[in-house]
């Protein structure tokens, strides 16, 4: 079975744009989590979608949101980007929710 | 809400030796699950070993073991006969299962270095 796979792998944006972000998660899993990794707050939950349904969230501003469809890729979205967002940002998917998460490679994305 | 603590932002091992890495835990839940997750240079975090909390029997996976004391709310990974492919960040989560569905709480990590 192929891994989680996340497209881009490496994204520039300059303050104020807005980026999507995609996930494809492990066949058969409908559980997709988005996390943010940076050095200093390090792994930081952002939210969790399973069956296209919003299942839990994190402590982030509206800026970021998320959505699932109907094959189970998840995409996240963040909206008037802030230097503050560059990050690594990883999904995860498991078969149902609460079972053990596999990751992707991860976006790394730099905000200028 | 749940924290995780690792105390140890970085440590080292000599090759074929035995390291052991700290974490702890703050909760005031019964039943939850514990992880171990490694991440290499390469950022592909990868799940080493799960301890639930309601086993008393510590996980172990080839190498790999845990020493967990749940009255003490301590959750340490033992690697034994370290290898080079051993050196990365490792990460301690927590996740509870009394709540319905909850995220994964990570620790700040250590990064382990592997000497030849």
């Amino acid at each position: 079975k192929a891994g989680v796979t996340q497209t881009p792998r490496y994204l520039i944006k300059t303050r104020g744009q807005q980026v999507t972000l995609s996930c494809s998660p492990i066949s058969g899993h409908r559980s997709v989590s988005w996390y943010q990794q940076t050095p200093g707050q390090g792994l930081q939950f952002l939210f969790e979608y399973f069956s296209e349904t919003q299942r839990n969230k994190g402590n982030f501003p509206g800026r970021f949101s998320g959505r699932q469809f109907s094959n189970s890729r998840s995409e996240m979205n963040v909206s008037t980007l802030e230097l503050g967002d560059s990050a690594l940002y990883l999904c995860a998917s498991s078969p149902t929710a609460g079972r053990k998460q596999y990751f992707g490679p991860g976006t790394r994305l730099t905000v200028t | 809400a749940q924290t995780v603590t690792q105390s140890q932002p970085e440590m080292s091992v000599q090759e074929a030796e035995t390291v052991t890495l700290s974490c702890t835990y703050d909760t005031s839940e019964s039943d939850y699950y514990l992880f171990w997750y490694k991440q290499p240079p390469s950022r592909q975090m990868i799940l080493v070993i799960r301890q639930e909390a309601y086993k008393q029997q510590n996980a172990t996976e080839n190498r790999f073991s845990v020493n967990f004391q749940k009255a003490a709310k301590s959750f340490s990974l033992k690697i034994s006969d370290s290898q080079l492919g051993d050196a990365a960040m490792y990460f301690c989560a927590y996740r509870s299962t009394t709540s319905g569905n909850t995220p994964l709480v990570f620790g700040k990590g250590t990064r382990l270095s592997v000497i030849a």
